[in-house]
């Protein structure tokens, strides 16, 4: 079954003890991205990766970190999680665009909610 | 800067009521159209999009939204709710063959049963 897997689902820390969440895709998509959630301001984009090794920052990339290693996973990191990034978090991939005909679905995956105490 | 506006934060409805949602965007070329929706607890799930051709577009579970350029608009319609219509409703735009996705900041739908 094709989709996009986050873990963990649920997680609760406290200020300052790093943490990574991470996303896996299982339809060879090249790019792969990071939303946080939140109430009346929808779906902002952290971080972004167009494929292995390129990654770029989004609208709201401070206080995370990215990698994308290998072209299924692209893990969230918060090296000194925050208060302010209490919030659902959703992982998003879909092929890279090849050429303006091409049309790209975009699949989201589960949602990790994440409390930052 | 280019964006994307969804008129209506909050919307209350009757079953069978028809639905209309509002969603405008700011940028003048060429763009790809979404809505996605968001049912309690959920992830977002693909409703319909728009790419080319016909500018009234038929998505899942009745819906359709109509694409009017002179407009930058893309409207989500529905003839008459129900229940499960119960969501949140999320307008994104693809702008100048850029990868981004940028999404509307959504519209709560609630159907009174």
């Amino acid at each position: 079954e094709a989709q996009v897997t986050q873990n963990p689902r649920y997680l609760i820390t406290v200020t300052g003890k790093k943490l990574t969440v991470t996303c896996s895709q299982n339809m060879n998509h090249e790019y792969m991205s990071w939303y946080r959630q939140d109430p009346g301001l929808g779906l902002r984009q952290i971080y972004y990766s167009m494929n292995v090794e390129v990654t770029d920052k989004g609208d709201v990339p401070e206080g995370y970190k990215v990698s994308r290693k290998e072209k299924r996973n692209f893990p969230l990191i918060l090296e000194s999680p925050s208060p302010n990034q209490t919030s659902l978090y959703f992982c998003a991939s879909r092929r890279g665009l090849a050429g303006w005909s091409s049309y790209n679905e975009q699949f989201f995956g589960p949602g990790t909610r994440l409390t930052v105490l | 800067a280019q964006s994307v506006s969804q008129h209506n934060h909050h919307v209350i409805l009757s079953e069978a009521a028809s639905l209309e949602l509002g969603c405008n965007y700011s940028y003048g070329g060429t763009v790809n159209l979404f809505w996605y929706v968001q049912y309690p607890g959920q992830h977002l799930q693909l409703l319909l999009k728009y790419f080319s051709g016909d500018p009234l577009v038929k998505g899942i579970k009745g819906f359709e939204a109509e694409f009017i350029k002179s407009k930058f608009s893309f409207n989500l319609r529905k003839p008459s709710v129900q229940w499960s219509d119960t969501a949140e409703y999320f307008c994104a735009v693809i702008m100048n063959r850029d990868d981004k996705i940028i999404f509307g900041k959504g519209t709560r739908l609630h159907i009174l049963p």
